[in-house]
């Protein structure tokens, strides 16, 4: 089956300006997180989604992140405006539902690698 | 608050050594555990993952890890380490009582030398 997809691989952009992100999860996985990435840091969730609602978004900076999942398939995540310490890898990671219980096995894609100059 | 603490930053290891890589967790209850890779230039696979019954799991290339709830411990073992192990390990944890929020460590960076 194909995985978890993500574009842009790499991304540059001077602080202040916007930039978006894209999330296409494995076909039928229900659940859709968004991580970031730090040079020397495990990834940190920003935003879990459960088919088209946000289920956990309390690591998000909501001033400046937003992230939205219509029709509970694709999703994108936008800042704006970036600031330096946004440099890091945005990662998509999806799961599927089993039963009366949640997978908790996480798929994850290839990652953006942004740089905020 | 919930946390996962990876022990050692950066190892070196001559190919045929053993490893070990420390893992503790910080959370109550039933936990999910997992092991994840992140090979040079690719993504994060997942290694192994324990969700109940034997403690002792056996992941893919090798790799083992040992639950062991009173030490709060998920180490991850290899008998004989090779140069295409050479990688960064994650460790991660998740309370079943919860939505899946999954914590990461920070992160093992292990080079193996020929």
């Amino acid at each position: 089956e194909a995985g978890v997809a993500q574009s842009p691989r790499y991304k540059i952009i001077e602080k202040r300006q916007s930039v978006a992100f894209w999330c296409n999860p494995i076909s039928g996985h229900a659940t859709l997180y968004w991580y970031q990435q730090i040079l020397g840091q495990g990834p940190k969730l920003l935003i879990q989604f459960q088919n088209n609602g946000v289920v956990d978004d309390s690591q998000l900076p909501k001033d400046r992140f937003s992230a939205e999942r219509l029709k509970g398939v694709d999703s994108t995540l936008k800042i704006q405006p970036a600031k330096l310490e946004d440099s890091a890898v945005y990662l998509c990671a999806s799961s599927s539902y089993v039963r009366d219980r949640w997978s908790n096995e996480q798929f994850f894609g290839p990652g953006t690698r942004l740089t905020v100059l | 608050a919930q946390s996962v603490s990876q022990h050692n930053h950066h190892v070196i290891l001559s190919e045929a050594a053993s490893l070990e890589l420390g893992c503790n967790y910080s959370y109550g209850g039933t936990v999910n555990l997992f092991w994840y890779v992140q090979y040079p230039g690719q993504h994060l696979q997942l290694l192994l993952k324990y969700f109940s019954g034997d403690p002792l799991v056996k992941g893919i290339k090798g790799f083992e890890a040992e639950f062991i709830k009173s030490k709060f411990s998920f180490n991850l073992r290899k008998p004989s380490v090779q140069w295409s192990d050479t990688a960064e390990y994650f460790c991660a944890a998740v309370n079943t009582g919860t939505a899946s929020k999954l914590t990461f460590g920070t992160g093992t960076r292990l080079q193996v030398t020929l």
